[in-house]
């Protein structure tokens, strides 16, 4: 069993659509879950930090967490071209240094 | 701009090679990390340094060998080197909290082409 599930997609959404992101994980002591958009050629960039159950919202995006379901989402509000992009899911124990990604979802928002 | 930079943004090596890749962060952040990345699989841990310290080694290769002399900077230097070394590597920095996250702020990679 993988630690980080994401399906890889291409998930493609008209622009602005919701898009629905998806991630579940393996570890019940995970209590740190990211968020990572990485464009093509680039680096990750962080997204969005949820540490409780619920929803957590910044912008056009809101991460949803359920700890007893091991699941955690992202929904990208009125997506956007700019929006077309890899979004890396990643969990971690409370203030442990290593971080395990998920393979990524990409996403491809349709003008 | 992250605060976390890398060079040589690309690298092309012959496997009889010795390089070294830099990188070096400015947000006063005490742990660093090397990740590689190669297509369709999840971002691989190699090695995290926590306060000058090696704290992971992810069963890297001994032709992969890290250093890291102060908190603000980490190598990776490289020899003997295979074709299935090419791939993105990252380098990546936090400051590790306990009661909160692991907020990793990453350099912009530097492309690593074996031939």
């Amino acid at each position: 069993q993988k630690e980080v599930e994401q399906n890889s997609g291409p998930l493609s959404v008209p622009e602005g659509a919701i898009a629905s992101l998806n991630c579940t994980y393996s570890d019940r002591g995970s209590q740190s879950f990211f968020w990572y958009r990485q464009y093509s050629g680039k680096s990750p960039e962080l997204i969005m930090s949820i540490y409780s159950n619920g929803d957590k919202e910044d912008g056009r995006f809101t991460a949803q967490l359920n700890k007893a379901s091991q699941y955690v989402s992202l929904l990208i509000r009125d997506s956007q071209p700019s929006d077309s992009a890899t979004y890396l899911c990643a969990v971690t124990r409370s203030g442990y240094q290593k971080v395990t990604f998920g393979i990524g979802t990409k996403l491809q928002v349709i003008p | 701009e992250t605060g976390v930079t890398q060079t040589p943004r690309h690298l092309v090596m012959g496997m009889t090679n010795k390089k070294s890749l830099k990188c070096e962060q400015h947000l006063g952040h005490n742990a660093m990390y090397w990740y590689k990345q190669s297509a369709k699989k999840p971002l691989e841990l190699m090695f995290v340094y926590s306060l000058e310290e090696r704290v992971e080694n992810n069963s890297v290769p001994s032709r992969f060998s890290p250093e890291c002399p102060n908190s603000s900077h980490l190598f990776l230097h490289l020899h003997t080197l295979q074709p299935e070394d090419s791939a993105l590597y990252l380098c990546a920095s936090s400051h590790p909290n306990p009661g909160q996250g692991n907020e990793q702020f990453f350099g912009p990679g530097t492309r690593l082409t074996v031939l």
